[in-house]
């Protein structure tokens, strides 16, 4: 299975502040990346498939990058409610992995 | 608008079984391949099952924690996506969420609110 491995795996910051999380693939997975934000209690969101198309609805803001192995998503200004875990997942290979987290706090 | 409501989550002992149900609505079901993902409380997304849709064969694909144990079925024209879990492990605990996954895509662009089965003695 491929291992994606997410960092940090949480961060303090401010409004305001630029915010970048990373995922590794264990091997090359092409494109075939998606970020999603998840707040307690509620279920995931798809913000970006595909490494860098963002879904309907979701602040320009997020951005994400990469392809192979290497990916980030950046949040260019963070806000209130931007605050959250975010996870990456891979859908190049059966099973599907995802990362394991990155809590974005507020500092 | 899309629809994911799961239901189906209870207490069950070691060893039990339970069937999850997802209603689904606002959408043409039988276009979408629709995936189980669970999350064990405090922790992050463990992807559980997909099955295709039928213009694909309705080929399934299952994590290597749960083959053998759980089994995925749709019902298109019901709308429902079921996930039959048997030979239950304490490690099954978790919140058990719905997904449609995006056509041409791969990842899941609609999520259930989740569905809570907890394994324990």
């Amino acid at each position: 299975a491929i291992q994606m491995t997410q960092s940090p795996s949480s961060l303090s910051a401010s409004v305001g502040d630029r915010v970048t999380i990373t995922c590794r693939a264990s091997q090359g997975i092409g494109h075939a990346l998606g970020w999603y934000q998840q707040k307690p209690g509620k279920a995931p969101k798809l913000l970006i498939s595909v490494t860098s198309s963002l879904q309907s609805g979701v602040p320009s803001r997020f951005t994400a990058s990469g392809s192979g192995t290497d990916f980030t998503l950046t949040i260019s200004s963070l806000q209130p409610e931007d605050f959250a875990t975010y996870y990456c997942l891979q859908d190049s290979n059966y099973p599907l992995t995802f990362g394991g987290g990155t809590k974005v706090e507020i500092k | 608008e899309v629809q994911l409501v799961e239901s189906g989550g209870d207490l069950v002992q070691p060893g039990g079984s339970l069937r999850l149900s997802c209603a689904a609505s606002g959408f043409s079901f039988s276009d979408h391949h629709m995936d189980w993902v669970r999350q064990a409380p405090g922790k992050g997304l463990e992807w559980v099952a997909r099955i295709r849709n039928k213009v694909e064969g309705y080929i399934i694909d299952y994590a290597a924690s749960v083959k053998g144990r759980f089994t995925i079925s749709r019902d298109d024209s019901k709308n429902s996506l079921s996930l039959q879990m048997n030979s239950l492990k304490i490690e099954d605990t978790a919140l058990y969420f719905c997904a449609r996954v995006l056509i041409g895509r791969g990842q899941f662009d609609h999520w259930g609110q989740g569905t809570l089965v907890t394994v324990s003695s």
